[in-house]
């Protein structure tokens, strides 16, 4: 069964320093998404992404962060200048087509910032 | 704007009774409304979702959910609790016309006590 896949499970910088999180969407899908949750809080929306350009975009979002799809399978989020409070849970998501359809989510990666 | 609304953070019931897990959402558009459920260090999976059709809809692992567009909920259900539904289950809520994003609450999570 297809799914997405994010690398690595675990990350952990120093305050200051650039990172990079990668997905792997599920292959026909045409819409990606980042989330986060950081500890003990809800899943908040980050960023869509389609036709290689970001669709949509929360308040989170801003300057910091930046997402790409560098080729025909990988999507990444880059967070610049990482800040303490940027430590938690990035989900990666994919869906085939806009409308009632499921996000696949993949299973996280762990962000510390120390 | 969307929202979600779980009450509950903690719900505790005994093996092979009834689970009940409360979600209300709020959306100036017919919703799309899942159900999530995340295992420990693990990602999110979906457990069920509304699309505007069957107003009452099953899902995976006997789970299933009936949305009341009078009451504004999708409470999820379950007849008989399985120690291995012990999780933290989301609700979520796609609403907003043009919006792809999923708006999470809370999270409740599910003790299964034997």
């Amino acid at each position: 069964e297809p799914e997405v896949t994010q690398t690595p499970s675990h990350q952990v910088t120093q305050m200051g320093q650039e990172v990079i999180l990668r997905c792997v969407p599920i292959s026909n899908h045409l819409y990606f998404y980042w989330y986060r949750q950081i500890l003990g809080q809800k899943v908040e929306f980050l960023v869509s992404f389609y036709n290689n350009e970001i669709s949509e975009k929360s308040e989170i979002f801003d300057d910091q962060f930046s997402v790409e799809r560098p080729d025909g399978s990988n999507f990444t989020l880059k967070i610049r200048s990482t800040k303490l409070e940027d430590s938690a849970m990035y989900f990666c998501a994919s869906s085939e087509r806009q409308g009632g359809n499921e996000q696949f989510f993949g299973p996280g990666t762990r962000l510390t910032v120390l | 704007a969307q929202s979600v609304t779980q009450l509950g953070s903690h719900v505790s019931v005994s093996e092979g009774a009834l689970v009940l897990l409360r979600c209300n959402y709020s959306s100036s558009v017919p919703p799309y409304l899942f159900w999530y459920v995340q295992y420990p260090n693990q990602g999110l999976q979906l457990l069920l979702k509304y699309t505007s059709a069957a107003t009452l809809v099953k899902g995976i692992n006997g789970f299933e959910a009936e949305f009341k567009k009078s009451e504004t909920s999708f409470h999820l259900t379950k007849p008989s609790a399985h120690m291995s539904d012990a999780a933290e289950y989301f609700c979520a809520v796609k609403g907003d016309t043009g919006r792809r994003a999923l708006t999470f609450g809370s999270g409740t999570r599910l003790q299964v006590q034997p």
